[in-house]
């Protein structure tokens, strides 16, 4: 069955510190995977995309790594900002018809001051 | 980059009363759209995937005669939430995806429809 799981399911950081969001994945075959920042109330936006011969991408203070070979990915926030307060969501885009996206249920990230 | 719009941006309604949620793609046309919906702290779920000038394909467990999907123009979708009840509040999503070229798996989600049924 094709599953996303994500990891920590919450997370409260000190503005200005690092975090590091977790995804695990089962889903065959792979295309891609995509983390979405989701701001509350809000439709997501994507951060990054990887391909399978992606290990790593950025995007500002957002880095995703991925390891195709333990279906593991992670999303790495440098120098928290109050806006980053959200909820990250990695989806797993499966190679078939209708490129289905499996969604993870998220990581909510709170940055306080 | 590719924008997608929604409206309205929230809705509240009497319990059977029915509700049109429109999506819209702004810069690009899209072929395929895709209605997700959203309860708190849970990951969207795909409702329906429709394609330009045909039926929708509903996911199972979707009522396709409760949650109308119409794809006119490849600018625009419509979800209809007949005769709407309460256990249909939720957060809507619609996501369009750009054929052009090498992007053409690429959803852009709307920024999402807050329905309230009371």
């Amino acid at each position: 069955k094709n599953q996303v799981e994500q990891s920590p399911q919450s997370l409260i950081i000190l503005e200005g510190k690092n975090c590091t969001l977790q995804c695990n994945y089962t889903v065959s075959p792979f295309s891609n995977l995509r983390w979405y920042k989701q701001d509350t109330g809000r439709g997501p936006v994507s951060l990054t995309i990887m391909t399978f011969s992606e290990n790593t991408k950025s995007n500002g203070r957002y880095t995703a790594t991925l390891d195709a070979d333990t279906k593991q990915s992670s999303l790495h926030i440098t120098a928290s900002q109050l806006s980053d307060s959200a909820s990250y969501i990695c989806v797993v885009s499966a190679t078939q018809a209708g490129t289905a996206l499996i969604f993870g249920k998220g990581t909510t990230l709170s940055v306080s001051s | 980059g590719a924008v997608v719009s929604q409206h309205p941006s929230r809705v509240i309604c009497k319990s059977g009363t029915s509700v049109k949620i429109e999506c819209r793609s702004l810069d690009f046309q899209a072929t395929t759209m895709f209605w997700y919906r959203q309860f708190p702290k849970q990951s969207l779920m795909l409702m329906a995937t429709s394609n330009e000038g045909s039926k929708a394909t509903y996911e199972q467990g979707v009522e396709k005669d409760k949650f109308l999907i119409n794809h006119a123009s490849l600018t625009l979708s419509t979800l209809t939430v007949t005769s709407a009840h309460p256990e249909d509040s939720s957060f809507y999503i619609c996501s369009a995806r750009d054929g052009r070229g090498g992007s053409g798996e690429t959803q852009y989600f709307g920024p999402g429809t807050r329905l309230l049924v009371l």
